[in-house]
Order: structure tokens, then C-alpha cells, then sequence
């Protein structure tokens, strides 16, 4: 049982270049999220999902799009990225609302 | 709406102290709360969550907390600071629904 885990685990990007992170979560979660921990703000939720094909904006959502096609994975999309979405980016899941949320390992991102 | 106050950015204390971390919440509805802790470059763990069942929670590694309804509080204590104990500790509240309000962190210096 891995738990959450997030690929790739650092990435150095120049302005304008696009990629995807992947999470995958083997404890058959309803709900998945990504959240960028910046210093000082705590977790910031970037979109979410409730459900295999669903995702939602959430408080951050702005130069990042996801996808949720199978239950176990929740792709987040950078399509061209800024020096402002240099940071840490860390997935979650959880099984529904109220219970304790899963993280995974947390991607290091830099845009230089 | 809900919201969680992290009072202390950083917190220090010597080996074998109390640890005190303290968490305050506002939700208009019953809450539910949890401590996580991260460590240098990893995720964040559950240390302990309040689900209305017992206002004094347990956790793991001896950590436990006291949900305050009258004063809104969730503070994380631990009778006892080891050297392991340093790392950066988040308050979060949900009301039950997908959305998870993380506080902005304490980070705990445990001094020889």
C-alpha cells in the first residue's frame, strides 16, 4: 500500500513551458486535491475532486488545469508557467468530507 | 465561513519541556480538527483529529489536544519536547464538506 505519491519530485522550468504533475493514490479516495505551500501561507488549494471526472476550482486556481479521468490519479496542468507558481506543490485524498486527509510527498517546482 | 489562527509562526523549547502549540478556529458549524506535522521535505502527517466523539484527543508520538468549543481553541500539547519533535506543525478545520482551511503553521525548535 503506497499511499499518495506525486511524479516527479523536483522540476526546474523556464517561463512559458508547460508540464503536468502526477498523483496516484492506491486507497480508493473519493476525493483528491492539490494544494502549493508557499512560505508564511500554510497550503493553499489549488482545484480538487469529488469524484472520477470531476474537478473543481478552488481558492488559487489561476495558470493551473486538472484532470481526473481514472479515480486514482489527479493530474495537475502547468500550460505555461510563471516564476510566480515556483513552489511546493503537494496532492491529497481523502475518502470523503470530515475524515483526515492523505499527502503525498510534495513536488518541488522552480521557475526561473 | 471557517478559518483556523496558528498564533506563533516559531516556537521554541528546550528538551523535556512542554510543548504548547496553540490553534484557535471559527466555524458556524461543528467542526472538525486536525493536527499534522511536516518534517524537512516530506508531507504532512496526521497527528491526531477531533471528530466530536472526545474533546481530549490522543496522537501518535504523545502528542494529544483539547477541543474548547467556549473558546474556540484546539491547542496541541506534549508534556515532554524530544529533539525528534522539531518540524512544522498546521492546525486545519473542516465542516465535513470537501473544503480543508489550513492554518499557516508553527515551527517547533527543540533546543539541546
Amino acid at each position: 500500500n503506497a499511499g499518495v505519491t506525486q511524479t516527479p519530485k523536483f522540476r526546474v522550468l523556464k517561463t512559458g513551458q508547460s508540464m503536468t504533475l502526477l498523483c496516484a493514490q492506491d486507497m480508493n479516495h473519493e476525493y483528491m486535491y492539490w494544494y502549493r505551500q508557499d512560505p508564511g501561507m500554510g497550503l493553499r488549494l489549488i482545484h480538487y475532486s469529488v469524484g472520477e471526472g470531476t474537478t473543481a476550482k478552488g481558492e488559487v486556481p489561476d495558470g493551473y488545469n486538472v484532470s481526473r479521468l481514472k479515480k486514482q490519479n489527479f493530474l495537475l496542468g502547468l500550460e505555461s508557467a510563471a516564476p510566480s507558481q515556483t513552489s511546493v506543490y503537494f496532492c491529497a485524498s481523502t475518502r470523503t468530507g470530515g475524515n483526515e486527509q492523505y499527502f503525498g510527498p510534495g513536488t518541488r517546482l522552480t521557475v526561473t | 465561513a471557517q478559518s483556523v489562527t496558528q498564533l506563533g509562526s516559531h516556537v521554541s523549547v528546550s528538551e523535556g519541556a512542554l510543548v504548547l502549540l496553540r490553534c484557535n478556529y471559527s466555524s458556524s458549524v461543528p467542526p472538525y480538527l486536525f493536527w499534522y506535522v511536516q518534517y524537512p521535505n516530506q508531507g504532512l502527517q496526521l497527528l491526531l483529529k477531533y471528530t466530536s466523539a472526545a474533546t481530549l484527543v490522543k496522537g501518535i508520538n504523545g502528542f494529544e489536544a483539547e477541543f474548547k468549543k467556549s473558546e474556540t481553541s484546539f491547542h496541541l500539547t506534549k508534556p515532554s519536547a524530544h529533539m525528534s519533535d522539531a518540524a512544522e506543525y498546521f492546525c486545519a478545520v473542516t465542516s465535513g464538506t470537501y473544503k480543508y482551511i489550513f492554518g499557516t503553521g508553527t515551527r517547533l525548535k527543540v533546543l539541546a
